[in-house]
């Protein structure tokens, strides 16, 4: 059964270092998605990307932030400068089409900033 | 108005026995209402969801039923096992391009033996 791929599973940085987050949406999905869980809290919503651009993103995601789809496979999240508070799992989601509303999840990428 | 209530916050349950888990929401443009189950260190798994041109919908051990008007949904899992030891959310999402989903505070459920 396909599913949403995530790389690193964890990854550990320094504050106001940068990290890319990594994942591969399901193949046939046209909608991405990134969300983030800080510890024993709710998913949060960060960011929504459709046909090469961002269709909405939350208050968190601010100029620290950006996505990318460098090819036809992957999907990124950037933070430029990292802050101890981007400490959290971050998700990332696809679906497959407008009327199709299920989202599938990877497994996270626990990132962790010291 | 964008909040998905939820709770309770945690929830023991015997096996056997019937768990229930309740959401409420304010926004009238939600259109789709999705539950996903989460287990330690997983990305939350989709289990069930439901629009709201239905009261009730039934896969297996799981129903979502859905009040409409009191703006209100549940999960009820029949015949709990301790296998569905799990953080339950609930979500809802407005249709459109970006569909985000906004979910619900989490209900960490454990069935005992």
């Amino acid at each position: 059964e396909p599913e949403v791929t995530q790389t690193p599973s964890h990854q550990v940085t320094q504050m106001g270092q940068e990290v890319i987050l990594r994942c591969v949406p399901i193949s046939n999905h046209l909608y991405f998605y990134w969300y983030r869980q800080i510890l024993g809290q709710k998913v949060e919503f960060l960011v929504s990307f459709y046909n090469n651009e961002i269709s909405e993103k939350s208050e968190i995601f601010d100029d620290q932030f950006s996505v990318e789809r460098p090819d036809g496979s992957n999907f990124t999240l950037k933070i430029r400068s990292t802050k101890l508070e981007d400490s959290a799992m971050y998700f990332c989601a696809s679906r497959i089409r407008g009327s199709a509303y299920e989202q599938y999840f990877g497994p996270g990428t626990r990132l962790t900033v010291t | 108005q964008q909040q998905v209530k939820q709770s309770p916050q945690s929830l023991i349950v015997q096996k056997g026995g019937i768990s229930i888990i309740n959401c409420a929401y304010e926004n009238t443009a939600f259109d789709y209402f999705p539950w996903y189950q989460q287990f330690p260190g997983k990305g939350p798994a989709l289990l069930i969801a439901i629009r709201p041109d239905v009261s009730e919908k039934k896969e297996g051990r799981f129903t979502i039923s859905f009040n409409k008007s009191a703006k209100q949904f549940s999960l009820h899992i029949m015949d709990s096992q301790p296998g569905d030891s799990a953080t339950y959310f609930c979500a809802a999402s407005i249709p459109g391009t970006a569909s985000k989903l906004t979910f619900g505070t989490g209900t960490r459920l454990q069935v005992t033996l």
